[in-house]
């Protein structure tokens, strides 16, 4: 089984700064791929970042990265030049491939202010 | 690309009827289909996980009787939330995995909010 802790359950960011949201993991498969998914008040699903476990460079979208750890089993979100529209809920997901297929292992969330 | 819907966005229902809750992928074939259940201020938790013609693989937890999926075709699954009391209200999502895609990345349906009264 896996499981993904969100230590923060909030966290605020002054426009155009940038913030550090945690994750860490932990899982017994050598094949995973881990997510942060961003989840604004319309409650749509929004794919942020990925991470092929079996990569060690971290993935970057534009003013999103990601600082993997695999051997601390961590997996943290950093936001840079942050934006009003990026106020929303974070997860931290990772996969299993339980059943035959990739399921989703959630964090309980980061709720992210940004203060004008 | 890879777009998801669902319908209805939001149904309110009396206690003790059954409520069907559509998941389709419009322009792709999902190898795959999830289904979620958030209840507010939580976390998303995985119900059960369906592959086309075959029965869902439900989670520890899950009624199985009472949340009947269907994953009929490669573009349509379906949740019916049987007898349903206001204990089973709450915020659905489904999501479907790409046939010849990445296994591994899903795309969201944008919910559908059950109110049972």
């Amino acid at each position: 089984a896996q499981t993904v802790t969100q230590s923060q359950p909030e966290m605020s960011v002054q426009e155009a700064e940038t913030v550090t949201l945690s994750c860490t993991y932990d899982t017994s498969e050598s094949d995973y791929y881990l997510f942060w998914y961003k989840q604004p008040p319309s409650r749509q699903m929004i794919l942020v970042i990925r991470q092929e476990a079996y990569k060690q460079q971290n993935a970057t979208e534009n003013r999103f990265s990601v600082n993997f750890q695999k051997a601390a089993k961590s997996f943290s979100l950093k936001i840079s030049d942050s934006q009003l529209g990026d106020a929303a809920m974070y997860f931290c997901a990772s996969t299993s491939s339980g059943a035959g297929s990739y399921q989703l292992t959630f964090g309980k969330g980061t709720k992210l202010s940004v203060i004008p | 690309g890879a777009v998801v819907s669902q319908h209805p966005s939001r149904v309110i229902c009396k206690s003790g009827t059954s409520v069907k809750i559509e998941c389709r992928s419009l322009d792709f074939q999902a190898t795959t289909m999830f289904w979620y259940r958030q209840f507010p201020k939580q976390s998303l938790m995985l119900m059960a996980t369906s592959n086309e013609g075959s029965k869902a693989t439900y989670e520890q937890g899950v009624e199985k009787d009472k949340f009947l999926i269907n994953h009929a075709s490669l573009t349509l699954s379906t949740l019916t939330v049987t007898s349903a009391h206001p204990e089973d209200s709450s915020f659905y999502i489904c999501s479907a995995s790409l046939l010849g895609g990445r296994a591994s990345e899903q795309f969201f349906g944008p919910g559908t909010r059950l109110t049972v009264l």
